[in-house]
């Protein structure tokens, strides 16, 4: 089975924090990608990476940078986290597309206060 | 061009009954369509997915159902079960192209199924 980890399952940190959220995959996969889920929004693409120290934004990167330094690992990096980041970030990791969809992690629940 | 509308938000089914959920898309481009169940406090999991070659896909309880023209696709639950008491996302994607693999979520449906 996949497995994709994240982490933390829960982070209290303040405002202005720099922020990393850690995940690794044991699959081998090309891609990783970084969503945030938040109540009545779904799932919104922030950062994906298809290949080592590759990185391209999604849909809402402002505030969010990225780091690929090795294949099975995809950090998430909040340079100074403000009260409008708290919510649940996913990780998740998939082979080339026509394979596939995509496996996620358990999750991140970062509240900043 | 790149959204994925989902509906309905909410759904409450008996025990025994058919749950439907229906999302629309917009980018012709689009290939691929999963469909994923979130518990809570968890990440959300592959349920079912399918390609645009087929108009219906089955797996044990599961059915989507696929209309390319009308760039619709739902998902079909028999039997509803309360352990199917979830969230459900549909979502789509490219296999190739430029943002190949990046899933377009619609925004979830609270699926509950009571005794």
């Amino acid at each position: 089975d996949v497995k994709v980890t994240q982490s933390s399952r829960y982070l209290v940190k303040r405002t202005g924090e720099k922020v990393f959220l850690e995940c690794v995959q044991d699959m081998d996969h090309e891609n990783m990608f970084w969503y945030r889920q938040d109540p009545g929004l779904g799932l919104r693409l922030i950062y994906f990476s298809y290949d080592v120290k590759m990185k391209e934004k999604g849909d809402i990167p402002e505030g969010y940078s990225v780091s690929r330094e090795k294949k099975e690992r995809f950090s998430l990096i909040l340079e100074s986290a403000s009260t409008n980041q708290t919510s649940m970030y996913l990780c998740a990791s998939s082979p080339p597309a026509q394979f596939g969809g995509a496996f996620f992690g358990q999750g991140t629940r970062l509240t900043v206060v | 061009q790149q959204q994925v509308k989902q509906s309905p938000q909410s759904l409450i089914v008996q025990k025994g009954g058919i749950s439907i959920i229906n999302c629309a898309y917009e980018n012709t481009a689009f290939d691929y369509f999963p469909w994923y169940q979130q518990f809570p406090g968890k990440g959300p999991a592959l349920l079912i997915a399918i390609r645009p070659d087929v108009s219906e896909k089955k797996e044990g309880r599961f059915t989507i159902s696929f209309n390319k023209s009308a760039k619709q696709f739902s998902l079909h639950i028999m039997d509803s079960q309360p352990g199917d008491s979830a969230t459900y996302f549909c979502a789509a994607s490219k296999m190739s192209g430029g943002s190949q693999g990046n899933l377009i979520f619609g925004k979830g449906t609270k699926l509950s199924v009571k005794p």
